[in-house]
């Protein structure tokens, strides 16, 4: 088992809908939870970061954590064109600074 | 601020040649990381500094593979000798606070070895 899974997509929606991207993760010890963009050719992007269960909004975007089932998501509302890009999901593991990502998933938000 | 960065943005080399990437992380930012990212195997942890001490080498995937940091604005990441399959981008990032704050990326190395 890989210590963080996403399902690599492609995750297709139209304009305007809400886009819904999910992550799992192994240790149960996990503290910090984030989730990068990543457009074609570019470098990965922070735009949210989670610690505690529940949800944390920030314009569009929504981060959802729950530790008791190891799951972590981000959902974008109003999903636009330029929201067309890989999503990573990154997990602190209880290791000093020391992140896992995700193998990420594609979005496709259709005009 | 100028973000972290990394150079060259582009390097073709043949097989059996040194590559040497190079990074310079924020200014403040105490933690250094080296990934590579392949659309098999994703983004690959190799190596992670803190205040420029090696913490976490066990992702470095061979010998041919070495990383240093010699002070806090610089690291870099040689590969000697070089072989296709270490064909990738590669990533220097850099954070603080124990990256409670998540890392920034430099813009990456697309490293091509033929």
């Amino acid at each position: 088992q890989k210590e963080v899974e996403q399902n690599s997509g492609p995750l297709s929606v139209p304009e305007g809908a809400i886009a819904s991207l999910n992550c799992t993760y192994s240790d149960r010890g996990s503290q910090s939870f984030f989730w990068y963009r990543q457009y074609s050719g570019k470098s990965p992007e922070l735009i949210m970061s989670i610690y505690s269960n529940g949800d944390k909004e920030d314009g569009r975007f929504t981060a959802q954590l729950n530790k008791a089932s190891q799951y972590v998501s981000l959902l974008i509302r109003d999903s636009q064109p330029s929201d067309s890009a890989t999503y990573l999901c990154a997990v602190n593991m209880n290791n000093f600074n020391k992140f896992y990502f995700g193998s990420g998933t594609k979005l496709n938000v259709k005009p | 601020d100028a973000g972290v960065i990394q150079s060259p943005r582009h390097e073709v080399t043949e097989m059996g040649q040194e590559v040497t990437l190079r990074c310079k992380p924020i200014s403040g930012h105490n933690s250094l990381f080296w990934y590579r990212q392949t659309m098999m195997r994703g983004l690959e942890l190799l190596i992670y500094f803190n205040n420029n001490v090696p913490i976490d080498d066990s992702g470095m995937p061979e010998d041919r593979f070495s990383a240093k940091m010699p002070n806090a604005s610089f690291s870099t990441l040689k590969i000697q000798p070089s072989e296709p399959r270490d064909s990738a981008v590669y990533f220097c990032a850099s954070t603080v606070d124990r990256g409670l704050r998540g890392y920034t990326f430099g813009s990456g190395t697309r490293l091509t070895v033929v």
